[in-house]
Formats: C-alpha cells, sequence, structure tokens
C-alpha cells in the first residue's frame, strides 16, 4: 500500500517562527502537493511539485515556500508563521498525469495552530 | 487558469431523498475525476473515480457519477440519501499536462433523519 506520512499530526507554534511541514511517500511517486483545509473554503493547493528540485506555486503561495531535495520528501516551509496560517495542512503523492490512470494520495494531515 | 468548480455549497435533504451534486471543471485536455468524501472529523476517503471509458462510474456507499465531456461535468448522484451520509463532498480533477490535482470548494450535506 502506498503510504504518505506527515511528520505531525499537531503542531502549536508561536507567529513569527520558521516552521517545517514534512511529507515522506514510499512509492516513487513523480508528484507531490501541499494543502491547506479551511472550513468552506475546500482543499487549496499551496505548492506542488513535479520532480526534484521542481516546483510550481500553487492558489495560495503566499507566505509559504517548498523544498524537494529527494523524490520521497516534500518540505513546506512557513518562513514566518501568522495567525492566518492556522489551519489543517494536507500533503498528497500521485505518479504521472491524468493520462496514466493517476490518483493521489494522502497524509494523515497536520493541524497547526499559530498563536 | 484550471479550476473546478462546485455549484452547491451546502444542502439539506430529508432521509430517502435522491441526491445530485454539480461538479464542474475548465479545462480542454485529458482528466481523471474523483469525488471524496469527508466525514466529520475523518480524513478524506476516496468515494469513486473516473479514468476513461464507461461515462457512468459506480462508487462506494451506493454513489456513482457520470462524466459528461461535452459539458465538462462530472456530478455525483445517489438515489436515496441516509443519515449517515452526512458529511462534506470534494469533486477533484488531475490534469493530463502537468498531474496537477486541482479541488472544487466542497459541497456540505446534511440528512435530515
Amino acid at each position: 500500500d502506498v503510504k504518505v506520512t506527515q511528520s505531525s499530526r499537531y503542531l502549536v507554534k508561536r507567529t513569527g517562527e520558521k516552521v517545517f511541514l514534512e511529507c515522506v511517500q514510499d512509492m516513487d511517486h513523480e508528484n507531490m502537493f501541499w494543502y491547506r483545509q479551511d472550513p468552506g473554503l475546500g482543499l487549496r493547493l499551496i505548492y506542488f511539485s513535479y520532480d526534484v528540485k521542481m516546483k510550481e506555486k500553487g492558489d495560495i503561495p503566499e507566505g509559504y515556500s517548498v523544498s524537494r531535495e529527494k523524490k520521497e520528501r516534500f518540505s513546506l516551509i512557513l518562513e514566518s508563521a501568522s495567525t492566518n496560517q492556522t489551519s489543517m495542512y494536507l500533503c498528497a503523492s500521485s505518479t504521472g498525469t491524468a493520462t496514466m490512470n493517476t490518483e493521489a494520495f494522502f497524509g494523515q494531515g497536520t493541524r497547526l495552530t499559530v498563536v | 487558469a484550471q479550476s473546478v468548480s462546485q455549484h452547491n455549497h451546502h444542502v439539506i435533504l430529508s432521509e430517502a431523498a435522491s441526491l445530485e451534486l454539480g461538479c464542474n471543471y475548465s479545462y480542454g485536455g485529458t482528466v481523471n475525476l474523483f469525488w471524496y468524501v469527508q466525514y466529520p472529523g475523518q480524513h478524506l476517503q476516496l468515494l469513486l473515480k473516473y479514468f476513461s471509458g464507461d461515462p457512468l462510474v459506480k462508487g462506494i456507499k451506493g454513489f456513482e457519477a457520470e462524466f459528461i465531456k461535452s459539458k465538462f461535468s462530472f456530478n455525483l448522484r445517489k438515489p436515496s440519501v441516509q443519515w449517515s451520509d452526512t458529511a462534506e463532498y470534494f469533486c477533484a480533477v488531475i490534469l493530463s499536462n502537468t498531474g496537477k490535482l486541482i479541488f472544487g470548494q466542497g459541497t456540505t450535506l446534511q440528512v435530515k433523519p
């Protein structure tokens, strides 16, 4: 079975801290994603990576950066955490593109609270 | 820009009523289509998926969805809802050119007993 693992289930950080959210997948997937989920807003794509060191901005990249130095690991970085970044963060991975009949697999989520 | 739109944000039904949730996407190429469900306090769960072939796909818990290519739509249906179907439902699309996965904003379904 595909496994996508997020390093923390719950995090509490202070305003202004640099925060790292880690995600690891074990299926050699090319694509990895970071979303945030907020009530009434669904899952919004923050960043997308389609290969090592390759990334693409999603709909809401402001205040975030990402790192993908190895294929299995995709990190989301909050350079200076703010209270409006309090949210549930979901990582996902998938292989290839839609022409390959691909689907995504999700981590369990990290609930981040910035105080 | 590519996007996914779910027409209904909040739907309230009585048990045994029929359900149809709309989903449209804006992208001209090949797509893979999905419906996910999230029960209160739980993680996302895949309801059904469409890759190719028969445009009517059946999923878990009695749900089905129809892909209408000409309308860029992938509507979710269930003939008779139950109280246990109360949840949030998300439509999602994987794009052929990049493999990007995009979600709609979700529809909250409340089923009254």
